[in-house]
């Protein structure tokens, strides 16, 4: 069985300051795992995925996440807080090639100037 | 930039009437996804779709109705809106060889 647990609910950080999102999943295969980023009334955009390639993942707008097996963990970074970068962020894990996806809880991140 | 529409975007609307909230994807995708979000909260599968003429219900029970009768197009519908139908919905579409799915703007629903 997968889940994913996203173990904040609410970060708040001072633009210019490192960013830590911290996402643990259990699965019982090797998934896939994302992050989304949701801004306010807006769909859901991709901002990385890992699918068993490099463990350390790039995404866009200066995140990356890391993927440790040993820890079963996905957390997301940037080196350096973005006003625009206040936003819901969702962890997912996937079964690769499948319709099973589930979604983190979310984690709200507030950038104070 | 995905281009994975959905209409309307917002929607009030009286209880017991009819709806049907529009999805369309131009990328020539094969499966389809509908998603419930309550405010602040995680999203929920309602519905996806593997390719035409195929529907299936996701983890959350919804008296919501789908139908893909043209790869592009994925619209859900609800006979008779009631109150607890009130909630965000979010289509996304997947290339059936990658992982990553591409999320629409959604429809926020409030039935009063």
């Amino acid at each position: 069985a997968q889940s994913v647990t996203q173990l904040d609910s609410h970060v708040s950080v001072s633009e210019g300051t490192p960013v830590l999102l911290r996402c643990n999943y259990s699965s019982s295969y090797s998934p896939s795992l994302f992050w989304y980023v949701q801004h306010p009334n807006k769909g859901l955009q991709l901002l990385l995925k890992y699918t068993s390639a490099a463990t350390l993942v790039k995404g866009i707008n200066g995140f990356e996440a890391e993927f440790k097996k040993s820890e079963t963990s996905f957390h997301l970074t940037k080196p350096s807080a973005h006003m625009s970068d206040a936003a819901e962020y969702f962890c997912v894990v996937s079964e690769t090639g499948g319709f099973k996806t589930i979604f983190g809880a979310g984690t709200r991140l507030f950038v104070k100037a | 930039e995905a281009d994975i529409y959905q209409t309307p975007r917002y929607l009030v609307i009286g209880t017991g009437k009819k709806i049907t909230l529009e999805c369309s994807q131009t990328m020539g995708h094969d499966k389809m996804y509908w998603y419930q979000q309550d405010p602040g909260m995680e999203l929920h599968l309602i519905h996806y779709s593997y390719g035409v003429n195929s529907t299936e219900k996701g983890d959350l029970s919804s008296e919501s109705t789908v139908s893909r009768i043209r790869t592009e197009h994925f619209p859900l519908t609800l006979e008779s809106a009631r109150p607890s139908h009130t909630s965000q919905y979010l289509c996304a579409s997947s290339d059936g060889r990658r992982d990553e799915q591409y999320f629409g703007p959604g429809t926020r629903l409030t039935v009063t």
